[in-house]
């Protein structure tokens, strides 16, 4: 059973394109961070959310935790070919209480210059 | 080392075999964490040491895995009799372990892959 989908599970988009990566889940997370990964290299933290309905903008990218929090989005604005890579969302569903983090499917970005 | 080693990045084995994958955390993080990665795909637990608490091993996916992590530095995870299906990139992660995952923050190795033939 796979509590965190992540959509599209890939997308090829030209350079100076807006898309968006969903993280979709039936549980209640108590926190929900996003990281990226390059080939040949470990998952790097971008972002985690806390409250519910809560926006966090990096540069170009902007995170919504939604209100229930079971689920979660990225937005890249103006994509460049530096933000192509493996895009994970990794949430805990148990109340913080350990530090297991649960992370989804994930969504492999490529970006043509 | 600034950041979390891991060793070998790669390794290559016969069905069958036994093989141990070594991580060396940040010096000062408490917690370490085992992850298994298949190709393109998102992240499977395996394991999570947290200072000298019982590691929660709810991850591991048979009892030929196992792993320890000794004077609360450096962790082995082994795989005994090795299958195909264990072919992956097994990856490593330390925190500090303040407690709860909001304001923790992983970092992790660059991983092993492991090929089983």
């Amino acid at each position: 059973t796979q509590l965190l989908e992540q959509s599209p599970q890939f997308l090829s988009i030209q350079e100076g394109e807006n898309l968006t990566v969903y993280c979709n889940s039936s549980s209640v997370f108590s926190s929900l961070q996003w990281y990226r990964q390059e080939p040949g290299e470990g998952p790097v933290l971008l972002v985690t959310v806390v409250t519910g309905g809560e926006v966090k903008k990096l540069k170009r990218l902007t995170f919504q935790f939604g209100d229930a929090r079971k689920d979660s989005s990225l937005h890249i604005t103006a994509a460049q070919p530096g933000d192509t890579g493996l895009y994970l969302c990794a949430g805990d569903i148990y109340g913080g209480a350990t530090n297991k983090l649960i992370f989804g499917t994930g969504t492999l970005l490529a970006v043509q210059p | 080392g600034a950041g979390v080693s891991q060793s070998p990045s790669n390794k290559v084995t016969e069905k069958g075999k036994d093989v141990e994958l070594r991580c060396d955390p940040i010096s000062g993080h408490t917690a370490l964490y085992w992850y298994r990665q298949s190709l393109g795909q998102g992240l499977e637990f395996l394991i999570y040491f947290q200072g000298n608490s019982a590691p929660d091993k709810s991850g591991l996916p048979s009892d030929r895995f196992s792993a320890e992590r000794t004077g609360g530095s450096v962790s082995t995870l082994t795989i005994q009799r090795t299958q195909q299906e264990d072919s992956a990139v097994y990856l490593c992660a330390s925190s500090y372990g303040q407690g709860g995952t909001t304001n923790e923050k992983l970092f992790f190795g660059s991983g092993t892959q492991l090929s089983v033939l």
